[in-house]
């Protein structure tokens, strides 16, 4: 079991091109999370997603931010127009169905100059 | 809103003593409290959890306690060692999902 992967590792945008970032959860995990941590401080969740469905995306701004897990393929976390206050880790985790913890992914460490 | 409050947010022990650190949580609903090691620059790895029908839990040098009724938490660690140096993160959560409200992290750093 691979475990969940995300990638890129390293992310560079300029001021106001998009990034996008790809998470595929551990095998069998049908829910994914994200979260994003900027330097120096916790994890702050932005959205829950099932296939094809957002459960809960009470985390993400309201503009910009977008997120989906299709029916086949990663979850994506998009960001558009990004600014340097986007600059962050963000981390995937997934779970299964049952009372399992979450497993998060290595993180995608975007930077916006 | 749902909040978690940790402390300390800096923890400086010397090797072989014991490191504690605390987490109180605001919404009563939360059930499952787990808790992350995260090393500089990599992924938070769970070290430990509890659920709510449960008072303390052990394994090895690592415990994790809960009073529900105070809604507070806590992570002790035995015998540290420099290689527990490390930010250590709390979380709660509620319900059959794992949306995590975590606290803001506790910097342990174990001096040989």
């Amino acid at each position: 079991n691979a475990g969940v992967m995300q990638n890129p590792r390293h992310l560079v945008r300029r001021r106001g091109q998009e990034a996008r970032l790809r998470c595929s959860p551990m095998k069998g995990h049908s829910h994914v999370y994200w979260y994003r941590q900027l330097p120096e401080e916790g994890l702050k969740f932005m959205v829950y997603l099932q296939k094809e469905n957002i459960i809960d995306e009470s985390g993400m701004p309201k503009e910009r931010f977008s997120a989906e897990f299709p029916k086949e393929g990663p979850s994506i976390l998009r960001i558009q127009q990004v600014v340097r206050g986007d600059s962050a880790a963000y981390f995937c985790a997934s779970s299964g169905t049952g009372p399992e913890e979450a497993f998060f992914g290595q993180g995608t460490r975007l930077t916006v100059v | 809103g749902e909040n978690v409050e940790q402390h300390p947010s800096t923890l400086s022990v010397q090797e072989g003593d014991s490191a504690v650190i605390k987490c109180t949580y605001s919404d009563s609903a939360s059930n499952y409290f787990p808790w992350y090691k995260q090393e500089l620059g990599k992924r938070p790895q769970l070290i430990i959890d509890i659920r709510s029908n449960v008072g303390e839990k052990k394994d090895q040098r690592i415990a994790v306690t809960l009073n529900k009724t105070a809604k507070h938490f806590s992570l002790h660690i035995t015998e540290t060692q420099p290689e527990d140096s490390a930010v250590y993160f709390c979380a709660a959560s509620k319900g059959g999902t794992y949306k995590y409200i975590f606290g803001t992290g506790t910097r342990l750093k174990v001096l040989a």
